[in-house]
């Protein structure tokens, strides 16, 4: 069953620390993964795009990794600010137009 | 690039009552997606089109959900006769080409649907 995973459910952190949120997917075939970042009562935004061949990619303070073999994915934020605060969706395309969506992970960055 | 619009913002409307939301694309783009999102959740998919043709629908669509895209522009999904479970924010996104191909999915911000 093609399903992605996402840790951890919600997450609380201080102003300037760093974080990372992960994705386990079991999609396949799989054609790449994407991190969405979504403010309360806004559509989702790309962060990140990921192929079978990227292991990493950066955004300003984001960095995604990609472990095809292990069909795992992480999103790093550094130096973390209050504007973060949002839910992370992963999101594993497969083929013929599929997307599979993670239930988000919900950052809080506190002052 | 003026992005996705997704017209009304709010819906708050009584069981039973048909609805109607409407999603203006990027201009260019010639996929269109339909999602619906509930609280804590990730969007679920309910169905896409490539250009004004509807080449998938979920079986998340019941009958009662109805989406059109003429003219290849601007898309309206249609509920009747509502129901408390319909309750959620109905996203729209398109992208330039296949998706799959690395073209991200633009989202609107979404309508979000009360039914009292």
């Amino acid at each position: 069953k093609n399903q992605v995973e996402q840790s951890p459910q919600s997450l609380i952190i201080l102003e300037g620390k760093n974080c990372t949120l992960q994705c386990n997917y079991t999609v396949s075939p799989f054609s790449n993964l994407r991190w969405y970042k979504q403010d309360t009562g806004r559509g989702p935004v790309s962060l990140t795009i990921m192929t079978f061949s990227e292991n990493t990619k950066s955004n300003g303070r984001y960095t995604a990794t990609l472990d095809a073999d292990t069909k795992q994915s992480s999103l790093h934020i550094t130096a973390s600010q209050l504007s973060d605060s949002a839910s992370y969706i992963c999101v594993v395309s497969g083929n013929f137009n599929k997307f599979y969506f993670g239930s988000g992970t919900k950052l809080n960055v506190k002052p | 690039d003026t992005g996705v619009s997704q017209n009304p913002r709010h819906k708050i409307t009584k069981r039973g009552q048909n609805v109607t939301f409407r999603c203006d694309p990027i201009s260019e783009h010639n996929r269109l997606y339909w999602y619906r999102q509930t609280l804590g959740q990730g969007p679920e998919f309910l169905t896409y089109f490539q250009n004004e043709a509807q080449l998938e629908k979920s079986r998340l669509l019941s009958d009662r959900f109805s989406a059109e895209r003429p003219k290849g522009s601007f898309s309206t999904l249609e509920i009747q006769r509502t129901e408390q479970g319909d309750s959620a924010m109905y996203l729209c996104a398109s992208s330039r080409d296949r998706v799959g191909s690395g073209q991200p999915q633009h989202f609107g911000d979404g309508t979000r649907l009360s039914i009292l």
